[in-house]
């Protein structure tokens, strides 16, 4: 049971360029969450989904875009790359009330 | 609305030492709660979680009981061990206008002396 899957585990992107991060969930969840960490900080929520074909903006969504066409899957789009997007990204997913499970993380740094 | 308070660290305390780190909440509705942990270089994992009033959560040693009178939801661990160095968020889970929010707290670092 894999649980939340994130790809890449790391990233180094150029100022200006794009990329897809990726959350793959097998555990049927509904909910699904982006948050980045900054070093030393807390949690900031990007976008979140209650279902396929649902996304909403958390609280720091500029600079990026979700997609929610699948239970399974919960891309984050970042369209053009600057520093201060550099920080790790996590995926999370819940059901319910239940507690959130999260992935391993997406460390990316852009230069 | 909803909110999640906690402890500002960093907590260092010698090895066998009592562990309390204060979470407290505001919430409208009947939320549940949880602890997280997380390690150097890793994700959130869970660490306990409680869904009502009085409810204990526990693993590993550490507790946290479910104070509606308190709105707290305090760790504690007995005698902490350098293993148990990590960062610890308070969150809790509602539901409010048919969706669920979930709201973490800022963590607090722990940091455990040998």
């Amino acid at each position: 049971n894999a649980g939340v899957t994130q790809t890449p585990k790391f990233r180094i992107l150029k100022i200006g360029q794009s990329m897809t991060l990726q959350c793959t969930q097998d555990m049927n969840h509904n909910y699904m969450y982006w948050y980045r960490q900054d070093p030393g900080m807390g949690l900031k929520l990007i976008y979140y989904s209650v279902g396929a074909g649902i996304t909403d903006k958390g609280e720091v969504p500029n600079g990026y875009n979700v997609s929610r066409s699948t239970t399974e899957d919960f891309p984050l789009r970042l369209e053009l790359a600057a520093p201060s997007q550099t920080s790790v990204y996590f995926c999370a997913t819940h059901q319910g009330q239940g507690p959130q499970h999260f992935g391993d993380g997406t460390r990316l740094s852009i230069l | 609305g909803n909110s999640v308070t906690q402890m500002e660290g960093p907590v260092t305390l010698s090895e066998e030492a009592f562990l309390t780190i204060n979470c407290t909440y505001t919430a409208t509705g009947y939320p549940s709660l949880f602890w997280y942990v997380q390690y150097p270089g890793e994700g959130l994992q869970l660490l306990l979680k409680a869904t009502k009033a009085d409810d204990k959560g526990s693993n590993k040693g550490f507790e946290a009981t479910y104070r509606k009178e308190t709105t707290s939801f305090h760790l504690e661990k007995g005698s902490v061990q350098v293993s148990d160095s990590a960062v610890y968020f308070c969150a809790l889970s509602d539901r409010g206008s048919g969706t669920y929010k979930y709201i973490f707290g800022t963590g607090t670092r722990l940091k455990v002396l040998a």
